[in-house]
């Protein structure tokens, strides 16, 4: 089980936008930054977004990312064929001084 | 180019052990912290090892803590995990990842490599 929550799955069609949720405690998500990953399988996991909110310079503006108190959020606009994949959000715990990793949620681009 | 290159994957039976090895180039491996974060089959991803950049501090997963040792040789601009009493829970993709924060603690996770195949059966 992980420590970080996520939904197991979201699907939309191309073109829509979609939303990831990542659900936390005061010492995970409540006490530090939230960072959130692609993975395709066969594929390394690639940096989305940083710091809660920052996004590296080649990731196209249409991925978002912000937080409120211990959850966090994923969002994709303009949904195209090539963002299935599975979406991971990730954080430190400052109580347990270890990285916690949500349990990944599926896109479907339908 | 930022590369990390892992190695020293394998089969081992249950109780055994092995070292992966994880060769840095194209960044300051000596100033950068680094983690190893594997991806079970059929599992999503999780953080098993950090280690700061000097006087090192580290940090365990549960699942791995008391069995596995992280360690760094900086001259080598090499990453270890050192990893005992293995169990086919262990199985796993094993990457050696960079650090995007120039401390240890709260952590981002900006560079990757290709991975290491670490199974464990009888």
């Amino acid at each position: 089980q992980s420590v970080l929550t996520q939904p197991p799955s979201v699907s939309a069609a191309p073109g829509q936008r979609i939303t990831i949720s990542c659900s936390g405690r005061s010492s995970s998500i409540g006490a530090n930054y939230v960072s959130w990953y692609q993975h395709v399988p066969g594929k390394v996991p690639k940096l989305l977004i940083y710091d809660d909110d920052k996004r590296p310079s080649e990731i196209p503006d249409r991925f978002s990312g912000s937080k409120s108190g211990t959850s966090a959020t994923l969002g994709i606009t303009g949904l195209q064929n090539g963002d299935e994949a599975d979406y991971y959000c990730a954080t430190w715990d400052s109580s347990l001084r270890i990285g916690v990793f949500g349990g990944g949620t599926k896109l479907t681009v339908l | 180019e930022v590369k990390l290159v892992e190695s020293g994957g394998g089969l081992v039976k249950p109780g055994g052990s092995l070292t992966l090895s994880c060769e840095a180039s194209g960044f300051s491996f000596e100033d950068s912290v680094m983690h190893w974060v594997r991806q079970g089959p059929g599992k999503g991803l999780e953080w098993v090892s950090g280690i700061s950049w000097s006087r090192p501090s580290t940090g365990y997963a549960d699942s791995v803590k008391g069995r596995f040792t992280i360690s760094r040789d900086n001259a080598k601009n090499s990453l270890y995990l050192h990893m005992n009493s293995l169990t086919p829970e262990d199985t796993a993709f094993y990457h050696c990842v960079r650090d995007g924060r120039g401390w240890y603690g709260d952590p981002f996770f900006l560079d990757w490599g290709q991975g290491t195949l670490v199974t464990v059966s009888s």
